[in-house]
Order: C-alpha cells, then sequence, then structure tokens
C-alpha cells in the first residue's frame, strides 16, 4: 500500500471550513484513498472514501486531484466536536486486510 | 443498525495472565479485524479474520492468538502478558476481506487492557 505524508498538526476557527491534506505521490491505480478520524482514546470513526472522483457525504467531501497523488478532506462547519486526529490511508481492495495508519493530522478546532 | 461492540470496556491483568477481549461484528459483516494501539503509538494491526479463518496477521508474537466463532464474533487472546501489552485493543468488522466495493472497515469503541 502506498504511504501518505499529512501535517502534524492544524487549527480551525468553529463554524469555518476544516481543509485537510494528505499527500500519496505513490498511489497506484487500484488503491483507494480513505479518511478515519479518531477522537481521544475512541474506535476510528470512518469518514469517506474515493478512487478517483470526488466524493461527498454527510460528514464531508474528498477532493482528489487528477494524477491522484494528492487529496483534502473537507469538513465544511467545523465544530468543537470535530476536534481529533484525522487519518488518510491509501489501500487497495486486494490488500491484506489491514489497514496502515500513520501518525495523522491533529486537528484542533478553536471558538 | 448497531455497530461493532466489544467487551470488556476495560480490563486490569497482572504480568503473566492470560486476557480475553471480544468483539461482536455488524450484522451481515463476515470479516473482523484485530488492532493494537499503545499509549502515544499508532494503530498496529494484529490479526484478520474472514469466514472463520485467519486471513493474516501482523507482526506480534504467537502469544497473541484469536479466532472467529460461526456467527462471525470473534476473541482475542493474548497469553503471559507482558507490561507492554498495555494498550486499547481495537476491532473492526467489514462486509467481506475480499476485493470489492464493500469493505470498508468499522471500528468498535475498544478494549483498554492495563497490566500490572
Amino acid at each position: 500500500d502506498a504511504k501518505t505524508t499529512q501535517p502534524t498538526s492544524m487549527d480551525c476557527a468553529e463554524g469555518r471550513a476544516a481543509n485537510l491534506p494528505c499527500n500519496h505521490s505513490t498511489i497506484s491505480g487500484n488503491e483507494y484513498v480513505y479518511w478515519y478520524r479518531q477522537i481521544h482514546s475512541q474506535g476510528p470513526q470512518y469518514i469517506i472514501h474515493g478512487l478517483k472522483n470526488n466524493e461527498t457525504n454527510e460528514m464531508a467531501s474528498l477532493i482528489i486531484t487528477e494524477d491522484r497523488k494528492s487529496s483534502t478532506l473537507i469538513l465544511p462547519h467545523a465544530t468543537l466536536r470535530d476536534t481529533a486526529v484525522y487519518y488518510c490511508i491509501v489501500t487497495s481492495r486486494g490488500s491484506q486486510g489491514n489497514l496502515i495508519f500513520g501518525k495523522g493530522t491533529k486537528l484542533s478546532v478553536k471558538p | 443498525e448497531a455497530g461493532v461492540t466489544q467487551s470488556p470496556t476495560h480490563l486490569i491483568k497482572t504480568r503473566g495472565q492470560q486476557a480475553t477481549l471480544r468483539c461482536s461484528p455488524i450484522s451481515g459483516h463476515t470479516s473482523v479485524y484485530w488492532y493494537q494501539q499503545a499509549l502515544g503509538l499508532g494503530l498496529q494491526f494484529l490479526l484478520w479474520y474472514d469466514e472463520g479463518e485467519e486471513r493474516n496477521r501482523g507482526n506480534f508474537p504467537p502469544r497473541f492468538s484469536g479466532r472467529q466463532f460461526p456467527n462471525y464474533s470473534s476473541e482475542l487472546n493474548v497469553n503471559a502478558l507482558e507490561l507492554e501489552d498495555s494498550a486499547l485493543y481495537l476491532c473492526a468488522s467489514s462486509e467481506t476481506g475480499t476485493s470489492g466495493a464493500r469493505n470498508t472497515q468499522y471500528f468498535g469503541p475498544g478494549t483498554r487492557l492495563t497490566v500490572l
């Protein structure tokens, strides 16, 4: 599975959009981009995933560049409850089951 | 729809004992995954079960083992506990572990194991 690079931490004002970048320059054609988040000491929460096209659900939007080498997770109106560590993971559907979690981005939403 | 459930929430053991952690997947999911998250460290993959069979295991010693039951629930057993086994143990489930559009993993709340 391809390696990902994320900023260590980011701040966002409450009510503003939070844009979390992820670099995955070695992604291959059959690999998906997944985003999870983990609020302190809880289990990771699935947010969204995509292959090539931009995706949107009730939680967030995922923007994938045309060359697929990077992506951005967008939380349109961040709240204090969105404070968490956000993980960008690249994995192929046929991978050996495990997700490889890096260190993620610590997002702090401030009032 | 109920999510992934894990029990117990907290477990305290002493060094050398055995610990058993349990996981119930989302209804309809056949794959179960176990991860370890030690304090201050990232999530490390432990085991993957699908249709009752162990499909893959991470870089952990054999004293970490488990099984999956016919109802797809799973147990993680840790024998000869060591202090460094203290961690949050997370279980995840997916519809299928094979290639396809249905293997997004959904995580439970975890079991906090403390080894004294």
